[in-house]
């Protein structure tokens, strides 16, 4: 069973860093790996998908790596803005299983 | 408007009443899927429809149908409703084979049930 896994739960940074959100996952066979954002109260909003034959994928100030065989993806962003506090989730597609398994998402908060 | 309408948005109800919730999208797309957010736990996939003659259960499907009336429309309903279905809802799409697999989220139904 796949099961995805984001640390920290909770993050803070000062405004203007560039800071990095982790992901990882325990089967490797994949499809593919998906960033989304989650404002309080609302729905999920896709950032960035990666392919399971890519190793990176840019979007803004928005850059996700994956490595698949250590079973891992970052997010880094860029000089971050308290725009950008939301919630951050993973997600990956398991070959042959054409469903999504979700982390639990890591909380950021940009202190301005 | 949304590409991914969900109704209600918000819904109290009491233990043992019949709830329907209801999605609606505009962007053509052939796979729809319901999932329950839970804080700690992420998103679980209750039930998934490819098409609108495919209807598949997900992980926690137990107390919970699905209806899947037409393309644009997939419809989830819980017979009874109990305590420990209280939890964010969300609706989502995306592209059958041949395009992105990226999923598109509906804004959520909060669901309380006392």
């Amino acid at each position: 069973k796949q099961e995805v896994t984001q640390i920290p739960a909770a993050l803070s940074v000062p405004e203007g860093e560039n800071l990095v959100l982790n992901c990882s996952f325990t089967d490797s066979a994949i499809y593919n790996l998906q960033w989304f954002r989650q404002d309080p109260g609302k729905g999920l909003t896709s950032l960035l998908l990666i392919q399971s034959s890519q190793r990176e994928q840019t979007s803004g100030r928005l850059n996700a790596s994956l490595d698949k065989s250590s079973g891992r993806s970052t997010l880094y962003i860029a000089a971050s803005q308290p725009g950008d506090s939301a919630t951050y989730l993973c997600a990956v597609e398991r070959r042959g299983n054409e469903k999504l398994t979700f982390g639990t998402g890591t909380r950021l908060t940009i202190i301005p | 408007d949304a590409d991914v309408t969900q109704t209600p948005r918000n819904r109290i109800t009491k233990t043992g009443k019949r709830i329907m919730l209801e999605c609606s999208q505009t962007k053509g797309h052939d796979r729809m899927y319901w999932y329950r957010q839970d804080p700690g736990l992420g998103l679980r996939l209750i039930y998934y429809s490819f098409d609108v003659k495919d209807i598949n259960k997900g992980e926690i499907s137990d107390g919970y149908s699905v209806s899947r009336q037409a393309q644009a429309k997939f419809s989830l309903s819980l017979e009874s409703a109990i305590p420990n279905q209280t939890a964010l809802y969300f609706c989502a799409t995306s592209v059958i084979s041949g395009g992105s697999g990226e999923l598109f989220f509906g804004e959520g139904s909060r669901l309380t049930v006392l």
